[in-house]
């Protein structure tokens, strides 16, 4: 199975700063099959971006997703409030899919 | 509004079967691919299954021999059955529906505490 290896474990941001999460994979993601969650505590995980960069529906344009092959970043241009949570890479080119461990984004 | 909502028994005794429903309002369950998802407390995601409309399903292979997951369209519904369940099934068990293959809706979750 597809090993995602998300860093850092713990970002500490202010509000208004840039943040760039990262996530790799063991071996390459099908056709960018790569999908990012935000999650917050006590909530279902909601999706922020899929294919690797299309932004899902109602989601705000200063999140955007890059990345192909076996890297992968999910960059927040500015951080307002309600983007304090954590923050899931997840793959669904092969069976079975697979999750990273998470990656906090906390206030500083 | 697509929404999602699990339920089952909140407890289950170790040994048992692990029994839970998710009901789609506000969509069809036809022509989309759904999941089952859950998430230790405390921790990470664990994708467990999915299924197709249709009942194609596929497994996660580490919990395969214990796992159905079926689906009944005349009812709007998905479930779940986990038997020779452990103190390790304890998890929020979530159903999801996929949309260009990632999950776009989800329900809010169930707690399963697995104890005697």
């Amino acid at each position: 199975e597809i090993v995602l290896t998300q860093s850092p474990g713990t970002l500490s941001l202010s509000p208004g700063e840039r943040a760039t999460l990262s996530c790799r994979a063991s071996q390459s993601v099908n056709n960018n099959y790569l999908a990012w969650y935000q999650q917050k505590p006590g909530q279902a995980p909601r999706l922020l971006i899929y294919g690797a960069s299309s932004r899902a529906t109602g989601i705000p344009d200063r999140f955007s997703g890059s990345g192909s092959g076996t890297d992968f970043t999910l960059t927040i241009s500015r951080l307002e409030p309600e983007d304090f949570a954590v923050y899931y890479c997840q793959q669904y080119g092969i069976s079975p899919r697979t999750f990273g461990q998470g990656t906090k984004v906390e206030i500083k | 509004q697509v929404q999602l909502q699990e339920s089952g028994p909140g407890l289950v005794k170790p040994s048992e079967t692990l029994s839970l429903t998710c009901s789609v309002s506000g969509g069809s369950i036809s022509p989309y691919y759904w999941s089952w998802i859950r998430q230790p407390p405390g921790k990470g995601l664990e994708w467990i299954a999915y299924i197709y409309f249709t009942g194609t399903t596929n497994y996660n292979p580490s919990l395969k021999s214990r796992l159905t997951v079926s689906v009944d369209t005349s009812r709007n519904q998905l479930s779940l059955k986990l038997s020779s369940v452990t103190a390790a099934d304890t998890a929020v068990y979530f159903c999801a529906r996929h949309s260009a293959g990632a999950n776009d809706y989800w329900g809010p979750g169930t707690l399963v505490t697995v104890s005697s």
